[in-house]
């Protein structure tokens, strides 16, 4: 089964709304957290990266995470068209990053 | 801009036939990975190598064998292929940095349609 759960499966959003996403692994040996995003037809692209508890910010873009409960999220604001995409979560454990079966975001104008 | 080239980006095949996907990585990475991405879009690792060493081996039947020729290179043969084999298959190759895995950079995927 999968390790990385991520919630909700499919998500619309209107044009400068919030946008938020959540992640949790199974595995308790998970070190770090990684949040992806892929365009359709093309291939996964790093949006952030996140390593200790607390928040990470990056223009429109937050990352949360409580590596006690394992979970972390990810937040957009000021939603854009351009950010309808699949967002996938992996948490990385022992150099073998895991993904989660992803996020599919639609923003609507 | 790509710095991960697969090869071929499309391939159509009958069960049963053998199938080659070739990766080269242009960024001086020492790990590469394959991963599977179904229809559904989830994405499985399947190997990955560090220095042309295997150091994940993810329970795949064994149709499936990667071969490293050096550290910028990963391939993935598939013998006798089943139509289940159908998907995109994603190399990537990552950095490695004091001993933990850095980011990721995908190549754009080989499509795989079992007839």
């Amino acid at each position: 089964q999968q390790k990385v759960q991520q919630s909700p499966e499919s998500l619309i959003v209107p044009e400068g709304g919030m946008a938020s996403l959540n992640c949790t692994s199974s595995d308790r040996n998970v070190d770090y957290f990684w949040w992806y995003r892929q365009h359709s037809g093309k291939s996964p692209k790093m949006l952030m990266s996140i390593f200790s508890n607390g928040e990470k910010e990056e223009g429109r873009f937050t990352v949360h995470l409580n590596k006690a409960s394992l979970h972390t999220s990810l937040h957009i604001r000021d939603s854009q068209p351009s950010d309808s995409a699949l967002y996938l979560c992996a948490g990385v454990n022992n150099n073998a990053p895991r993904f989660g079966a992803g996020t599919k975001l639609t923003v609507k104008p | 801009e790509t710095a991960v080239f697969q090869t071929p980006n499309y391939h159509v095949t009958q069960v049963g036939n053998e199938v080659s996907f070739n990766c080269k990585q242009t960024l001086g990475h020492d790990t590469m990975y394959w991963y599977k991405q179904d229809s559904k879009k989830l994405l499985k690792i399947m190997f990955s190598y560090n220095n042309k060493q295997l150091i994940v081996n993810e329970t795949v039947p064994r149709r499936f064998s990667p071969q490293s020729s050096d550290k910028a290179h990963l391939n993935l043969r598939i013998k006798s292929v089943e139509p289940e084999d159908s998907a995109v298959y994603l190399c990537a190759s990552s950095p490695w940095t004091g001993g933990n895995t850095g980011q990721l950079y995908f190549g754009e995927g080989s499509k795989l349609t079992v007839l």
